[in-house]
């Protein structure tokens, strides 16, 4: 159990439907990634998270959005859903303080399946 | 930027035999270089860093990993492979020198360890 906690574990909806994925990252984490893995693309990193603000985005698409709030907790949006969007995503975090490394724990991630 | 390459999509090996899952790496500066393995349905799961120091590190379940500077690769190894061992494999670099950078990890090698 790496301590990330993710929800929900499965999803099914529709074209054009909205979404939210939660992540609780483990305690004393400061740093929350979100990433997608699909058959198609591998592992995708999609946006960085740090006490509260964006800090970097990668392959995230307008329609997808993420705030981290002040416990720590974050959420991803995906909005206009569409085929293609289907994927597992996972929550990351990391203490990313000091002397840290940066390795990253993960979740068990959200499998998202639009129909 | 930042990529890693997995040359190879499948990896099979007889059960008692060595493994090898070979990893090359692009990046400006000196690198923080990670494993992770994914089970069917599960998260990744750390396995081994190299950081700076012994080019051969040690890792979670009897894996270890030598980091190549001149040929930028970092190979996963294991003496004796086992069929529990079969799973998904992803090398993972971010730049280091303090920034905290996000992973970028390679599109991963499926391990298959036969009896």
């Amino acid at each position: 159990d790496s301590g990330v906690t993710q929800t929900p574990k499965h999803l099914i909806t529709a074209t054009g439907q909205r979404v939210t994925l939660r992540c609780s990252p483990r305690s004393g984490d400061l740093s929350v990634y979100w990433y997608q893995q699909s058959l198609d693309q591998g592992l995708q990193f999609l946006i960085h998270y740090y006490n509260g603000e964006e800090r970097a985005k990668g392959n995230i698409l307008e329609r997808f959005s993420a705030q981290q709030f002040p416990d720590l907790h974050s959420e991803l949006n995906l909005s206009s859903l569409e085929l293609g969007d289907s994927a597992l995503y996972f929550c990351a975090s990391s203490v990313q303080r000091g002397a840290s490394t940066g390795e990253l724990f993960f979740g068990e991630g959200s499998r998202l399946t639009v129909l | 930027a930042q990529s890693v390459a997995q040359p190879e999509d499948q990896v099979n090996v007889a059960e008692g035999n060595p493994l090898t899952v070979k990893c090359t790496y692009s990046v400006s500066g000196n690198p923080y270089l990670f494993w992770y393995v994914q089970y069917p349905n599960r998260g990744l799961q750390f396995l081994l860093k190299y950081i700076t120091g012994d080019n051969l590190v040690k890792g979670s379940y009897g894996f270890e990993a030598e980091f190549n500077k001149s040929q930028t690769s970092f190979h996963l190894k294991k003496p004796s492979a086992l069929v529990s061992d079969s799973a998904l494999y992803f090398c993972a670099v971010r730049k280091g020198g303090g920034s905290q950078g996000n992973l970028i990890f390679g599109k991963g090698t499926k391990l298959s360890v036969k009896p």
